[in-house]
């Protein structure tokens, strides 16, 4: 156990519809993350949010839309996803964004996408 | 942001040390250095952070020289259950500016009984 908690950790679905991915952290960070991994290839930093504000958008298609309502929480709102959009997505939290030195992350156990 | 070198993959045997080298030749002054361990269909985990000589802790043992150019993740005496990849990161923040955590391929360990 991380202190990093996601759902659902499987999710299928059809390219028209839309679903949401669900991430808390129990650690009382201030930034959170989202990544994605596809097969064989190196994590993709896609967004950050830090006290609630996003920080950084990695070029991600408008098709995928992140929400922050609070510092414990961080949604990824899917619709009309693609099936190269298949991948595992991670959520990290670490303590802030901008320390001074390290910053250790923490990740949940990822939600496995598959668009058919 | 400092770019990172790793061997793409490494094998060893049970009760083996293991030393997977990281190059960054291009590290800031404030940049540490951080190594990951990532099983398959899980998120990285956390091993070790440093920022020059040696740091140790119950997992692995980190290895800066004084250049910082490059770093060594020393596992001393592997089992089956540390086959996984290595990620090194460089990297830091500093007081109005920011840390963007970035992952290369890494280094998939496979440890053979």
């Amino acid at each position: 156990e991380t202190g990093v908690t996601q759902t659902p950790r499987h999710l299928v679905m059809g390219m028209t519809n839309k679903k949401s991915l669900k991430c808390e952290q129990h650690l009382g960070h201030n930034a959170m993350y989202w990544y994605k991994q596809s097969a064989k290839k190196p994590l993709e930093l896609m967004f950050v949010y830090n006290f609630k504000e996003q920080t950084e958008n990695n070029s991600v298609p408008s098709r995928f839309s992140p929400e922050c309502p609070n510092s414990s929480h961080l949604f990824l709102h899917l619709h009309t996803l693609q099936p190269e959009d298949s991948a595992l997505y991670l959520c990290a939290s670490s303590q802030d964004y901008r320390v001074a030195g390290g910053n250790e992350q923490f990740f949940g156990p990822g939600t496995r996408l598959t668009v058919l | 942001l400092a770019k990172t070198t790793q061997p793409i993959s490494m094998d060893s045997y049970e009760g083996q040390e293991v030393n997977i080298t990281c190059s960054h030749n291009n590290i800031a002054t404030n940049d540490y250095i951080t190594w990951y361990q990532q099983f398959p269909s899980q998120g990285p985990r956390f091993i070790i952070q440093g920022y020059k000589t040696k740091v140790t802790n119950e997992v692995a043992s980190l290895f800066i020289p004084a250049d910082r150019k490059s770093s060594t993740l020393s596992l001393p005496r592997v089992s089956l259950s540390d086959t996984a990849v290595y990620y090194c990161l460089v990297g830091a923040g500093t007081s109005g500016g920011s840390y963007i955590p970035t992952f290369g391929r890494g280094t998939s360990l496979i440890v053979h009984p």
